[in-house]
């Protein structure tokens, strides 16, 4: 029940654009998206909830498509910053501290 | 602020040891969680606090044993644990609130079992 998520790793140059997706095969309520660098613990970067709401900041926005039960994060204009993995997490009920599933990771790698 | 504090940041201990780690928040936030992760993977649910009561158990082996004395602390007992044991754990925070809680972690202890 793990998310799925693609591409598994990707290396882009400085400048370029990326999208990571992530897929559940279960009903969703929200999808949380993460990076985490090497050696340290994952950092938060966005959340979408149930209604397909497209959000976003600075060049990183993310959409959520509850029918299909897939969420995309896009990744505009890279920097070399965003290298890390990066880690879709899921809930699928809206039970107080319910569980999130965390998805199988994609490694992006920023060169110059 | 938005921080979450572990210690200690490494751990070494043999298979015979009872350890301990720590988690604390001062966020006001009332669900705490532990996570497990290894090399290359995605972080593993272990435990889930919601009010200072365990709420979520994924199935841990006894050899781990959760406890929060209060809603800003978090404890990882660790005793007899195995060398697959190793790993980076992690200690998250969030607001209970069913709208879809934001989960914080700390940097992490990472554990290795000789």
């Amino acid at each position: 029940q793990q998310p799925v998520q693609s591409p598994q790793a990707v290396i882009l140059r400085e400048g370029e654009d990326a999208v990571i997706n992530c897929s559940s095969s279960k009903a969703l309520y929200s999808v949380h998206w993460y990076r985490q660098k090497h050696g340290e613990a994952p950092v938060f970067l966005m959340i979408l909830l149930k209604g397909g709401e497209q959000k976003g900041h600075d060049k990183i926005s993310a959409s959520f498509n509850e029918k299909k039960q897939q969420s995309s994060l896009y990744l505009t204009a890279s920097q070399l910053s965003y290298s890390g993995t990066y880690f879709c997490g899921t809930r699928g009920d809206t039970g107080t501290a319910s569980k999130l599933t965390f998805g199988t990771g994609t490694r992006l790698q920023v060169t110059l | 602020d938005t921080e979450v504090t572990q210690t200690p940041k490494h751990l070494v201990m043999g298979m015979t040891n009872k350890k301990s780690l720590k988690c604390e928040q001062h966020m006001g936030h009332r669900a705490m969680y532990w996570y497990k992760q290894k090399a290359k993977k995605p972080p593993e649910l272990m435990f889930v606090y919601s009010y200072e009561k365990l709420s979520i158990n994924e199935s841990v082996p006894s050899r781990f044993s959760p406890e929060c004395p209060n809603s800003s602390l978090l404890n990882l007992h660790l005793h007899a644990l195995q060398p697959e044991d190793s790993a980076l754990y992690l200690c998250a925070s969030s607001q209970d609130r069913p709208s879809g809680e934001t989960q914080y972690f700390g940097p992490g202890t990472r554990l290795l079992v000789l």
